[in-house]
Parts: C-alpha cells; structure tokens; sequence
C-alpha cells in the first residue's frame, strides 16, 4: 500500500517568508508524528497527533511553528516568518497507535532552505 | 530521560566485513527498540525492531538483539556490500508516544 508522502520534497524561502509542509500518513493510521533532522542536531521530535488533537506541543522550537491536523489525516505544519536556522529536513512519520510496540514509518521528507 | 548512545562515525569497512554498530539505551520503562536506516538521499525506513527483553529483531542480513541486563541493541552484520552504505540509527520508543533517537552512525563500505 501507500506509504507515507510529503510535499514539497524541496523547499527554498526567503527569511521572513511563511511556508507550510504538508503530509499524507498511511490510511488507517491515528497517530502522525514531526520530527526535524537538521545538521549537528540530530532528529528532534516537534510533535504529534492523535486523530486530530495534539497532546504535546512542547517539541515546537518557538510560537512561530504551527501544526494542524484534518480529519484524522492530512497534517500540515507551518513555519511563520522563517528564520536561518529553520533550514532542516522535515520529517513525518505516521503508525497504528502510541504504543510503545507501535512503529512509525517514515515520509521522504521536505528539504526547507530559508535563504 | 530516556536516552540513546550510538557509536560515533564514520565506519569504514571493507565489502564482506563483518560489521557491529555498538547502542546502548537509558531508560525508565520497559521500552521497544528500533533500528531505522537512511540511504543517501532518501528517507529514514525501519530496519529492524525488538519489542522485549531477549527478542532478537532481523531484516536484509541484519541482526539486534535486546539486551536489558546491558541495556544494549547492537546491530550486526556477517558480511556488509557496498549498498549498505548509510545512515543507521538507534531509537527507543517507551510508554511515551515518540521515539528517542541516537546521533547517526554514517557506514561506509569500500569494494
């Protein structure tokens, strides 16, 4: 089946711009999860959903990231007025549940450069 | 926290090496283990994953094995190719909902 798709796969912004990052999970699965892969700082869990709330929002860098999700699917996040340092692989992952037996798989990703 | 430590890279073996990439975790329940893997330009796919203390997690010719009295998860190969080539990492996933991940450890195989 369908595994999990991203979009754009590559972004480039200038500072100041807002960009929004759109992910597609595996149908029928409730959890959806950001994460940032940015160089020397590893990946870093922004936060997740379960259907369409967020339960912890405490991974988001600062007030400018956003997150939303519909309908128990498609999410987006949205970057406001991007700085430098928001340039980074945006992942997002997608399971069955929050358990820790749970897997998340993984989208491509979208390359966001803020020039 | 729960923490992860992987093996800093790069690993540079050479092809039908034998290969281990040495993790080890910290933490608090009792958690899943996973080994994800990253291919030059692509994204992060599962390589492999263990649920429970002694389970051994296996795929492509790789290897873990849980260990809770080491608090290991080492990933083994007998015999690595070039297209193993990538980024493999180490993550734990406990009663919390997101996965805990190590650094990276970037392999390298050389015909």
């Amino acid at each position: 089946g369908a595994g999990v798709s991203q979009s754009p796969s590559n972004k480039v912004t200038e500072k100041g711009k807002d960009v929004e990052l759109r992910c597609d999970p595996i149908s029928g699965h409730t959890a959806l999860y950001w994460y940032r892969q940015s160089l020397g700082q590893g990946l870093e869990f922004l936060i997740y959903f379960q259907g369409n709330s967020a339960p912890d929002k405490s991974g988001l860098p600062s007030d400018r990231f956003s997150a939303e999700r519909t309908g128990g699917s498609v999410s987006t996040l949205t970057i406001q007025r991007t700085q430098q340092e928001d340039s980074a692989v945006y992942l997002c992952a997608s399971s069955l549940g929050v358990s820790a037996t749970d897997t998340q798989y993984f989208g491509p990703g979208t390359r966001l450069t803020v020039l | 926290g729960d923490s992860v430590t992987q093996m800093e890279g790069p690993v540079t073996l050479s092809e039908e090496a034998f290969l281990t990439i040495n993790c080890t975790y910290t933490a608090t329940g009792y958690p899943s283990l996973f080994w994800y893997v990253q291919y030059p330009g692509e994204g992060l796919q599962l390589l492999l994953k263990a649920t429970k203390a002694d389970d051994k997690g296996s795929n492509k010719g790789f290897e873990a094995t849980y260990r809770k009295e080491t608090t290991s998860f080492h990933l083994e190969k007998g015999s690595v190719q070039v297209s193993d080539s990538a980024v493999y990492f180490c993550a734990l996933k406990d009663s919390n909902y997101q996965l805990i991940w190590g650094a990276g450890t970037k392999l390298i195989i050389k015909p």
